[in-house]
Order: C-alpha cells, then sequence, then structure tokens
C-alpha cells in the first residue's frame, strides 16, 4: 500500500538558520509531488509542487527553495529563514494531477 | 485562479445534530475535495467527486457543476466529527488544489 513519511514533526529554528523537511513517498511510482503551508489563519498554500525527478515548479516567490534527488523524494528548504516562514507545512503526493490526493503527518515550524 | 469559499467559518452543534458545510468555487474544475484536518494538523481525504453525490457511513458529499457549489453533510453528528473541514478544487493542472480557508466544527456531547 502507499504511504507519505514526512519529517520532523516539529522544528522550532531561529531566525537565518537553515531548514531542510523531508518527504518520503512508498508504494507508487512517479508521483506528483506537492509542498503546502498553512499560516496561522490562513488556508493551505501551494508553495511548490513536482511531476518528476528534478522537476519543480514554484508557486510563490520567497525563500524557500524543493528539491526531488529522487523519484519518491522531496526536499523543502531554506538557506536562512524568516519569521514569516512560521507555519504547518505539508507534503502531499497523487497520481497524476487529477488523483485523489495523499498528505503526509505535517512538520510544525516555528521560527523565533 | 480560482477563489475557494467556505461558509461558515465556525459551527458548534449539539451531539446528533445535521451539519452542513458549504463550499463555492469561481472557475470551472475537474474534481473537488473534501479534506478533514484534526487537532494535530494531519489531513485525510474524505471525497473527490467531480458530479452528483457520494456517501460515505454518515458524510455525504454533493456537487452542483452549474452552480460552482459543493456541500459536505453529517448526519447524526458525534464529538469525534470535531475538526476542520476543507473545501479544495483541481483545475486537472499538475499544480494540485486550491484550497478554502476551512471550516472549524466542533461538536458538543
Amino acid at each position: 500500500s502507499q504511504t507519505i513519511h514526512q519529517w520532523p514533526a516539529t522544528l522550532v529554528q531561529p531566525v537565518g538558520s537553515p531548514l531542510s523537511l523531508e518527504c518520503t513517498v512508498e508504494g507508487t511510482s512517479n508521483p506528483n509531488l506537492y509542498w503546502y503551508r498553512q499560516a496561522a489563519g490562513r488556508g493551505l498554500q501551494l508553495l511548490f509542487y513536482s511531476v518528476g525527478i528534478g522537476q519543480i515548479s514554484s508557486e510563490v516567490p520567497q525563500n524557500l527553495s524543493a528539491s526531488r534527488p529522487q523519484d519518491r523524494q522531496f526536499i523543502l528548504s531554506s538557506k536562512k529563514l524568516l519569521l514569516s516562514d512560521s507555519g504547518f507545512y505539508l507534503c502531499a503526493w497523487s497520481v497524476g494531477p487529477r488523483g485523489t490526493i495523499y498528505f503526509g503527518e505535517g512538520s510544525w515550524l516555528t521560527v523565533v | 485562479k480560482n477563489e475557494v469559499e467556505q461558509s461558515p467559518q465556525n459551527l458548534t452543534a449539539q451531539e446528533g445534530e445535521f451539519i452542513t458545510i458549504n463550499c463555492s468555487y469561481s472557475v470551472g474544475i475537474s474534481a473537488l475535495h473534501w479534506l478533514q484536518q484534526h487537532p494535530g494538523g494531519g489531513i485525510v481525504s474524505l471525497f473527490m467527486l467531480s458530479s452528483g453525490k457520494k456517501k460515505h457511513g454518515r458524510l455525504i458529499a454533493t456537487i452542483n457543476i452549474q452552480e460552482k457549489h459543493s456541500s459536505l453533510h453529517i448526519t447524526a453528528s458525534h464529538p469525534r466529527d470535531s475538526a476542520v473541514y476543507i473545501c479544495a478544487v483541481s483545475g486537472g493542472g499538475a499544480d494540485g488544489l486550491t484550497f478554502g480557508k476551512g471550516t472549524h466544527l466542533i461538536i458538543q456531547p
């Protein structure tokens, strides 16, 4: 069966420090992969999506970046965190753009 | 870009009540999703529908494509139904979903 793992679950980082959130999917091949962010009091916002290895599309310009080094691995990074980067980050996958979407457990990031 | 509006934003009801959450969107879609987010943050997909009606247990989801509107109903509500319910739409492109802001539901015993 397909599963998705995301870590770390909780992270407290100082302003200016780097960030790396990792997501892996099991049990499927060539999934569409997504990174979403949910800031306090706001809806989920698409940050990045990927339809294949090395293919990353960005929806919102910011100091975050994403990479897909392997078919089922999706990484969200930042070189220098800002206070406004605090929020709940969710990785998700689907089989093609029209399939059911499955979410990871999420990562709570607090930038202090 | 699709605009997704949900109502109400917050809803408190008594156990056993019939619950309705509404979602409207501005541009034609290929599919609409209803998601449930529990306090810990985890999200699960409840329904994906592109027409008509789907039922799963006490949950019913309907969609009217012409009116660009969907409803999620909960029959015989229970405190364990307390969660944030999120409507999301897909245009069929690779860029995933556009989300509503969610409806925070509390069912009191």
